[in-house]
């Protein structure tokens, strides 16, 4: 069975601070996704990023950077210059490849709020 | 583009009567999920569709819950009756098959059951 892991349920920080979001996962799949998906106080579900378990790349976009540590069975999720616009719900998420890879495993989500 | 859309955003409604809620995915993809999320919890799936066909029903939680996407454009998700425990946002998400594209998922349906 997949699992993933938000052990932070709520973040607090001040605007320019940097914050780490951290997801821990379980699978027993060889080949896997990884997903991290923005939820704003408007409702949707807004991705950000899929990563397949092929590639443990650091990626980097803008302020979001993302380390991926299949070691550790890590996906974690950093905002340099924290604004108060990144406050929203972020989930982390995993799928297995078969079936296209969207059958996702949600974690129950980290409450970001980012104050002036 | 126009995303995934659903309808309606909010719905209330008392123990035991019915509800469907409906989403239009994006033009052209062959692919539908459902979704939700109970109060505070993750959000789980519940089914997937490619084209009218059913692929994976596996999270349906019981027969309470139908979901039909007749045509393979628009689908439903109807409730009945619904129960307390129905309570949470919906979620519906599309993708390419053919590209294998991520998830874009919709703004949700949040469902009150009193």
């Amino acid at each position: 069975a997949q699992k993933v892991t938000q052990a932070q349920t709520e973040i607090s920080v001040v605007e320019k601070e940097d914050v780490t979001l951290d997801c821990v996962y379980e699978t027993r799949d060889t080949t896997y996704y990884l997903f991290w998906y923005k939820q704003p106080p408007s409702g949707e579900l807004v991705f950000l990023i899929r990563r397949n378990s092929f590639d443990e790349q650091n990626e980097i976009s803008g302020r979001y950077s993302w380390n991926f540590q299949k070691s550790t069975s890590s996906f974690n999720f950093t905002i340099t210059a924290s604004q108060v616009v990144d406050s929203a719900v972020y989930f982390c998420a995993l799928s297995s490849y078969t079936g296209g890879g969207n059958k996702l495993t949600f974690g129950t989500g980290t409450q970001l709020k980012v104050e002036l | 583009e126009a995303g995934v859309t659903q309808f309606p955003s909010h719905s209330v409604i008392e123990k035991g009567q019915t509800v469907t809620l409906r989403c239009d995915p994006i033009s052209g993809h062959d692919n539908l999920y459902w979704y939700r999320r109970v109060m505070g919890k993750e959000i789980k799936f519940l089914l997937h569709f490619v084209k009218e066909s059913k692929q994976d029903e596996s999270g349906m939680p019981n027969n309470r819950f139908l979901a039909e996407r007749t045509g393979g454009t628009y689908s439903t998700l109807k409730v009945q009756p619904a129960e307390l425990e129905d309570s949470g946002v919906y979620f519906c998400a599309s993708s390419n098959r053919i590209s294998n594209s991520p998830l874009h998922f919709g703004n949700g349906t949040r469902l009150t059951v009193t």
